[in-house]
């Protein structure tokens, strides 16, 4: 079945340094989603990208969907201490009706 | 609106009991799924329906039963509780399914001794 695999598992970064995460289908996909978990909260819904090459930005946070639309970034610049928590991708084949989760990538920020 | 709602917050089981978490939604969503998270493992999909009356196996469906009577309520059953099923359980609603974003409840940790 479909696989998205997601690295890293863990990112420690000082407040004010960049964060990157990675996502990447063994299929190609039709849309990927990204989504924020906040420390004993639920995942929320972040953007969705559904075009090759796609890139797109929420103030600080740039999302990229790659050209073959198989793999895909979340990057977060000058990370906040409000960035902490879990950021799982999304994505979804053609056939499929549900999205196959990544296992998310937990960012930790210090002070 | 509630948005997505799940019963119980909270739930201790003894292995063998069973019982039934439940999940409504307020949104006339016609997609709604049921995940568990379990540590580095992320969301996998146990269950999921397209509509009511319709519904099919995700992931790791063993030990889980589901149903769909009406567009608002996807209850999920445990028929024998195990401790491998001690878990955190979100329950999801999207307007269309992969191709819209999902709005998650608040999830009901479950252990199972």
């Amino acid at each position: 079945g479909q696989q998205v695999m997601q690295i890293p598992q863990y990112q420690h970064v000082q407040e004010g340094e960049d964060f990157t995460t990675y996502c990447n289908s063994s299929t190609t996909l039709s849309n990927i989603q990204w989504y924020k978990q906040r420390p004993g909260g639920h995942p929320v819904f972040l953007i969705q990208l559904v075009k090759s090459g796609e890139v797109k930005k929420q103030k600080r946070l740039t999302f990229q969907f790659g050209e073959a639309k198989k793999n895909s970034s979340l990057h977060i610049t000058a990370t906040q201490t409000t960035d902490v928590g879990t950021y799982f991708c999304a994505g979804r084949s053609g056939g499929s009706y549900i999205p196959t989760f990544g296992r998310g990538t937990s960012l930790i920020v210090h002070p | 609106n509630a948005g997505v709602t799940q019963t119980p917050k909270f739930q201790v089981l003894k292995t063998g009991q069973s019982m039934t978490l439940q999940c409504a939604q307020d949104m006339n969503h016609e997609y709604m799924s049921w995940y568990r998270q379990d540590p580095g493992m992320g969301l996998r999909l146990i269950h999921y329906s397209v509509g009511a009356g319709i519904t099919d196996q995700g992931e790791v469906p063993n030990g889980y039963n589901v149903s769909r009577s009406t567009t608002e309520d996807f209850p999920l059953r445990l028929l024998s509780a195990a401790p491998s099923q001690t878990s955190v359980y979100f329950c999801a609603s999207s307007r269309a399914g992969g191709s819209d974003e999902q709005f998650f409840g608040p999830g009901t940790r479950l252990t199972v001794l």
